[in-house]
């Protein structure tokens, strides 16, 4: 079964910094998709980018970017020129290209808790 | 509608008592898909629905726990004889395609479930 750990319970940072939040998991497949997802204190959850595991190149939307490092099974956000509006819980997950024995739902880590200070 | 519908938004309930939970897709989108997210945790997968048909339901964690999907469109989760440690916001997501494929889900805003 796969795991995925984020090991910052909270991150804080001035609005219009950059953070990098980090995310690392464990799997035997060799392909896969990652995202990184926002929940607000609204509990819905918003996809902010996702990756195919075999693209080489990292994803970018705007100002979100990710550095996917496949051999070390990381996949880290980073958000440039961080907004009020950036304030949320942020979650990695993981989601196999197979299907059955629960592959089909996406996997998450604990989140982190992004406090952006004016 | 727009996207991800799910009622009721909040429920309190005593213990002991049987609860359903409903979730309406965006409409066409095949894939449905139930999380439960304990207090300060990540989400935990439950059922995959395909259409009307549940290839995967290896997530629900007892055999009070059960859920049906009509067509490719409304499902609902059941929860009986409802348990302290089933206090949780309950997640309902959708996807246009097959789970493995590359496509999102879109997520509801959840039903806060309060085991009294």
């Amino acid at each position: 079964a796969q795991t995925v750990t984020q090991s910052q319970p909270e991150m804080s940072v001035q609005e219009a910094e950059t953070v990098t939040l980090s995310c690392t998991y464990d799997t035997s497949e060799s392909d896969y998709y990652l995202f990184w997802y926002k929940q607000p204190p609204s509990r819905q959850m918003i996809l902010v980018i996702r990756q195919e595991a075999y693209k080489q190149q990292n994803a970018t939307e705007n100002r979100f970017s990710v550095n996917f490092q496949k051999a070390a099974k990381s996949f880290s956000l980073k958000i440039s020129d961080s907004q009020l509006g950036d304030a949320a819980m942020y979650f990695c997950a993981y989601r196999s290209v197979y299907s059955g024995g629960g592959a089909d739902g996406l996997t998450f880590g604990k989140g982190t808790h992004l406090i952006i200070q004016p | 509608g727009a996207g991800v519908s799910q009622s009721p938004s909040n429920k309190v309930t005593e213990k002991g008592k049987d609860v359903e939970l409903r979730c309406d897709p965006i409409s066409g989108h095949t894939a449905l898909y139930w999380y439960r997210q304990r207090l300060g945790q990540g989400l935990e997968f439950l059922i995959y629905f395909q259409g009307n048909s549940a290839p995967d339901k290896s997530g629900l964690p007892s055999d009070r726990f059960s859920a049906e999907r009509t067509g490719e469109s409304v499902s609902t989760l059941t929860i009986q004889r409802t348990q302290q440690e089933d206090s949780a916001v309950y997640l309902c997501a959708s996807s246009p395609l097959r789970a493995n494929s590359n496509q999102p889900q879109h997520f509801g805003d959840g039903t806060r479930l309060s085991i009294l």
